[in-house]
């Protein structure tokens, strides 16, 4: 596709709940990042992939978060056991290239609401 | 650490009414100052990318500028549908944009 492309759009969990959010970056783009946006503030970052390899997971904030791109491609952020704090707009981004100078585009977000 | 912060935290403009936003940073290393509109419900759309101090670039009724240590994004003449946030990012690692908070625009017309 034209952009990047996220799914489900929504999802609401019970707390507890494991949940998978799923990333379909632009093709051909190396860098891929995750983020977490709470009501009213910017993003915060959670991991970055340069293809397949992870190579900052400093952001995601407990051992419950897990994210993987094995072919270099999709990529899937698992949550696991839900809690409410966890509720936020999640949203990935891609870049052409690895490096920092090259800007990044954004999917729409994935709106996580654990209830 | 690296951070950014944006200020105002809102701004309300009549239509017309031309403003400044700002962007403050502190980075071990610049790499680029990234500029991103958001709208509700909606992920960053990107504007800018300003590389040196001294740099301009403008987009319609929008112009962004960078120094050593703030960028400042310039709106002209604003239009009801430049409401929006605004958001700013540093990328100095290369592996991570470091976001600021934001600022809320809403042009009344």
């Amino acid at each position: 596709g034209a952009g990047v492309s996220q799914s489900p759009r929504y999802k609401v969990a019970k707390r507890g709940q494991d949940v998978a959010l799923r990333c379909d970056p632009i093709s051909g783009h190396v860098s891929l990042f995750w983020y977490q946006q709470a009501l009213g503030q910017g993003p915060e970052f959670l991991t970055y992939f340069q293809n397949e390899a992870q190579l900052d997971k400093s952001g995601l904030p407990s051992d419950r978060f897990f994210a993987e791109r094995p072919e270099g491609s999709v990529s899937t952020l698992k949550i696991q056991r839900t809690q409410q704090e966890d509720s936020a707009v999640y949203l990935c981004a891609s870049s052409l290239a690895h490096g920092g100078n090259t800007e990044a585009f954004f999917g729409q977000g994935t709106r996580l609401t654990v209830v | 650490e690296d951070q950014v912060t944006q200020s105002p935290e809102a701004l309300r403009l009549q239509e017309g009414e031309s403003s400044s936003l700002n962007c403050s940073y502190t980075v071990s290393g610049l790499r680029g100052l990234f500029w991103y509109r958001q709208d509700p419900g909606k992920g960053p759309e990107f504007l800018f990318t300003l590389y040196s101090a001294g740099e301009e670039k403008e987009k319609e009724r929008l112009k962004a500028t960078l120094t050593k240590k703030e960028s400042f994004l310039h709106i002209t003449a604003p239009k009801p549908e430049d409401s929006a946030t605004y958001l700013c990012a540093v990328n100095p690692s290369g592996q991570n944009f470091v976001f600021g908070p934001g600022t809320r625009l809403s042009v009344l017309p």
